[in-house]
């Protein structure tokens, strides 16, 4: 299957600071990313969908000033977390697909796990 | 608005049983695609087997299978001939357009 590659896979960073969250797509061309959230032995919760070259689209309930998505190229989105908060803490997983149709298949990254101390 | 729900937190299940996870759904769309996906514990996401909407033949994939009512809006997925390795977090998913996943079921497999 298709690669997608995460990173940080970790990162520890002091309140009120800013963390960028990155999402490649290695070997394929991703027209279409998502965000997810993930609390312990919970369900990934989609944040947001994003096309490349276009502004993302959040669910409802999610701060699109605090959770800035950028899906500038093909193979790149990143996230950033801005003016993080302990609860914030979390793990974050993108997923790449190359088209929109229903049937494309959706290939995940290792996720994210970010404290907020 | 569609929605997943995965009534299990948690199976259990000896090594070389079977063991069925159940997942129903809510969509208004006709066209979309239903998935099961495996979380171990490094949390990286595996694809384990999916089923076109428009099928009716139930998938299958090696040791996993579907069984898939569209009418009543299931879609469980049983796995035969359990083994260590499956131990792991199962969701399943519904994607018609984007993936939406279900809360998730715990499963053990015991030796």
């Amino acid at each position: 299957g298709a690669v997608v590659s995460q990173h940080p896979s970790r990162v520890i960073c002091k309140s009120g600071t800013s963390v960028k969250i990155e999402c490649r797509s290695l070997d394929f061309q991703a027209t279409t990313m998502f965000w997810y959230r993930q609390f312990p032995k919970k369900s990934l919760m989609l944040m947001a969908t994003s096309n490349e070259g276009s502004k993302a689209t959040y669910e409802q309930g999610v701060e699109k000033d605090k959770f800035l998505i950028n899906h500038a190229s093909l193979t790149l989105s990143t996230l950033t977390v801005t003016s993080a908060h302990p609860e914030d803490s979390s793990f974050y997983i993108c997923s790449a697909k190359q088209g929109a149709g229903v049937n494309t298949e959706a290939f995940f990254g290792q996720g994210t796990r970010l404290t907020v101390v | 608005a569609q929605t997943v729900t995965q009534s299990q937190p948690e199976m259990s299940v000896q090594e070389a049983e079977t063991v069925t996870l159940s997942c129903t759904y809510d969509t208004s769309e006709n066209n979309y695609y239903l998935f099961w996906y495996k979380q171990p514990p490094s949390r990286q996401m595996i694809l384990v087997i999916r089923q076109e909407a428009y099928k009716q033949q139930n998938a299958t994939e090696n040791r996993f299978s579907v069984n898939f009512q569209k009418a009543a809006k299931s879609f469980s997925l049983k796995i035969s001939d359990s083994q260590l390795g499956d131990t792991a977090m199962y969701f399943c998913a519904l994607n018609e357009g984007k993936l939406i996943f279900g809360q998730g079921t715990e499963l053990s497999v015991k030796p």
